[in-house]
């Protein structure tokens, strides 16, 4: 089955500054990576995703990129805010009428003012 | 309504007891799930039902049994659990068979404790 890796755990940053979570996949069958956004105690909320025909996408401040000859792809967050502290999990998966999501583990983003 | 609703936020249940998370969407979604989250870890998929058929089931223990009466509503039945099961059950939905289908989108999830 698929496995996905992501890095790093944790990760503290400056209010202002860039954050990178990279996460790399097993199966190159996957064509569908989204990621998910975390608070304490909430639901997993999808802030971006990405299909395997496309090889980056952006959205305001967020931005991923895939790379499919190496099986990883990166989240990109500029200009980090404190609201942008949570858990993010990356995920693949093989879409077929349905998805079936496998997550990384997560990463701890926090982000000081 | 572009939410996936779950009843109910907090449970607590002995290991005799029979109790059941639901779970409702209205989106029109045909493809929905339920995961089990544990602290500091990723959601771990249990089930997945397509057309209102169970079509995944990914080991997941009798103790837990899935139902899916109608394309908006799944259910989930506990019985007999242990304590080890205490989590968050999340729910989510996607659609199937279009573009958007690959997107899920997750219910706020019943905190389950067994004791």
């Amino acid at each position: 089955g698929e496995n996905v890796e992501q890095h790093p755990s944790t990760l503290s940053v400056q209010e202002g500054d860039s954050a990178v979570i990279k996460c790399t996949y097993s199966d190159s069958a996957s064509n569908y990576f989204p990621w998910y956004k975390q608070e304490l105690g909430k639901r997993p909320q999808l802030i971006i995703d990405i299909r395997s025909n496309v090889g980056e996408k952006k959205d305001q401040r967020i931005a991923v990129t895939l790379n499919k000859t190496a099986k990883h792809f990166s989240l990109h967050i500029t200009e980090t805010q404190p609201e942008d502290s949570a858990v993010y999990f990356c995920a693949a998966s093989l879409n077929s009428g349905y998805s079936t999501l496998t997550f990384g583990k997560g990463t701890m983003l926090l982000v000081s003012p | 309504d572009t939410e996936v609703t779950q009843t109910p936020k907090h449970l607590v249940m002995g290991m005799t007891n029979k109790k059941s998370l639901k779970c409702e969407q209205h989106m029109g979604h045909r493809a929905m799930y339920w995961y089990k989250q544990k602290a500091k870890k990723p959601p771990e998929l249990m089930f997945v039902y397509s057309y209102e058929k169970l079509s995944i089931n990914e080991s997941v223990p009798s103790r837990f049994s899935p139902e899916c009466p109608n394309s908006s509503l799944l259910n989930l039945h506990l019985h007999a659990l242990q304590p080890e099961d205490s989590a968050l059950y999340l729910c989510a939905s996607s659609q199937e068979g279009t573009v958007s289908s690959y997107e899920q989108y997750f219910g706020p999830g019943t905190r389950l404790t067994v004791t």
